[in-house]
């Protein structure tokens, strides 16, 4: 499967535990996305690298979220001290060009 | 005022039907026009982009952009069970983050 890939597919985890996503890219693409979706809302964006440089952090994403991308391959996006209002898909994208290819999700749900 | 409006449903049509998806957006500095397919528990699947005004077609489903009414549409033609998801109009300034509708539910029954 040459899609992005995302890792785990669903997280249940205890408010105040911190928890750690993986997103593996379409392997040419130069562009890494984080969007985070809850029900019955549009995906919202959340970061996004060019190789390894961040370029951008939506005003979403709280000091308790960072996110990385060592050597412009795969991303981690990491949720310190999780609250309920962290319940959420958490997609990502990958793209070389404009249109965005996205994984299948993670699933988190706080308790 | 949200940067893009779309009515989210639901949508039920009968199988064979055209079906119609808008989205409606507010800076015209958006260029680029994408909609996303999505199931249930499922990542958002790319059907189609434009960056022009007028259609663009492929194969069942065609996308027309107004830019001068900041006017978005997404036609499905002879519609199946199979394409009962929830449709995402996404638009962007070029090539950069995404802006979403909230999604229309769309349900063809058999």
């Amino acid at each position: 499967d040459t899609g992005v890939s995302q890792d785990p597919r669903h997280k249940i985890t205890k408010r105040g535990q911190n928890v750690t996503f993986r997103c593996d890219p379409i392997s040419e693409h130069n562009r890494l996305y984080w969007y985070r979706q809850t029900l019955g809302q549009g995906p919202e964006f959340l970061t996004y690298f060019q190789n390894e440089a961040q370029l951008e952090k939506s005003r979403l994403l709280s000091d308790r979220f960072s996110a990385e991308r060592p050597k412009g391959s795969f991303s981690t996006l990491e949720i310190q001290r999780t609250e309920q209002g962290d319940s959420a898909m958490y997609l990502c994208a990958s793209s070389r060009g404009l249109e965005q290819y996205f994984g299948p999700g993670t699933r988190l749900t706080v308790t | 005022q949200k940067e893009v409006e779309q009515d989210p449903g639901p949508l039920s049509v009968p199988e064979g039907a055209i079906v119609s998806l808008n989205c409606t957006y507010s800076n015209s500095a958006f260029q680029y026009f994408m909609w996303y397919r999505q199931y249930s528990r499922k990542g958002p699947e790319l059907l189609m982009y434009t960056y022009s005004s007028g259609n663009k077609e492929d194969g069942r489903f065609t996308a027309q952009v107004d830019k001068s009414s900041k006017y978005i549409s997404l036609f499905i033609r002879d519609s199946q069970p199979s394409d009962s998801a929830t449709y995402l109009c996404a638009i962007s300034p070029g090539n950069e983050k995404l802006t979403f509708g909230t999604g229309t539910r769309l349900t063809i029954i058999p």
